[in-house]
């Protein structure tokens, strides 16, 4: 067991400029978060999947963020037309019952 | 709706000194509880939870926390700190997804 895992670690992009995350959950979770934290805050929650399905999308989550799990294993998490204020650590997350296990987190910068 | 407060954004502390850190939350509902730490970079790592049963909780590196429902805390200790655990501690309520305080530093000085 590998734990979660997420590509890349950093992601340094222009204003404007659409970027992809991956998150690999632990294999048997079926469950899946993301979230984000920006600096000197506590994370905050995106959304979830249960195996494929997208259960729960945060308000915080604007028409150009798109998350997807296809086969109910790795996630992707899409951001379009990047703004600075998306700057933030974007952390995974997955479980198979209340206890999340945390993936290492995305750094984006957005200049 | 659930909320969770973290009272104190900095704790500054001297080594094999005693601390506490602070977490307050609001449920309607039963709540699970967690504290998380996470070092600089790096993602959260789980310190303990209360999900039912003693309100003392036991975790990682000497850490424990005391379920209080009457003062809606959830309150983190440890008897002696040492340099190492210099971090963010994040306290987080659980219903069908984690809601975050907005977390302690706590700053451990030799």
């Amino acid at each position: 067991d590998t734990g979660v895992s997420q590509d890349p670690r950093h992601k340094i992009t222009k204003r404007g400029q659409n970027v992809t995350f991956r998150c690999d959950p632990i294999s048997e979770h079926n469950r899946l978060y993301w979230y984000r934290q920006t600096l000197g805050q506590g994370p905050e929650f995106l959304t979830y999947f249960q195996n494929e399905a997208q259960l729960e999308k945060s308000r915080l989550l604007s028409d150009r963020f798109s998350a997807e799990r296809p086969k109910g294993s790795f996630s992707t998490l899409e951001i379009q037309r990047t703004e600075q204020g998306d700057s933030a650590m974007y952390l995974c997350a997955s479980s198979l019952g209340v206890e999340q296990f945390f993936g290492p987190g995305t750094r984006l910068t957005v200049l | 709706a659930q909320s969770v407060t973290q009272l104190d954004s900095q704790v500054p502390v001297f080594e094999e000194a005693p601390v506490e850190l602070r977490c307050n939350y609001s449920s309607s509902v039963s709540v699970y509880l967690f504290w998380y730490v996470q070092y600089p970079n790096q993602g959260l790592q789980l310190l303990l939870k209360y999900l039912s049963g003693s309100t003392l909780v036991k975790g990682i590196n000497g850490f424990e926390a005391e379920f209080n429902k009457s003062q809606t805390s959830f309150h983190l200790r440890k008897p002696s700190v040492h340099i190492s655990d210099t971090a963010e501690y994040f306290c987080a309520s659980y219903t069908d997804k984690l809601i975050f305080g907005t977390g302690t530093r706590l700053q451990v000085f030799p």
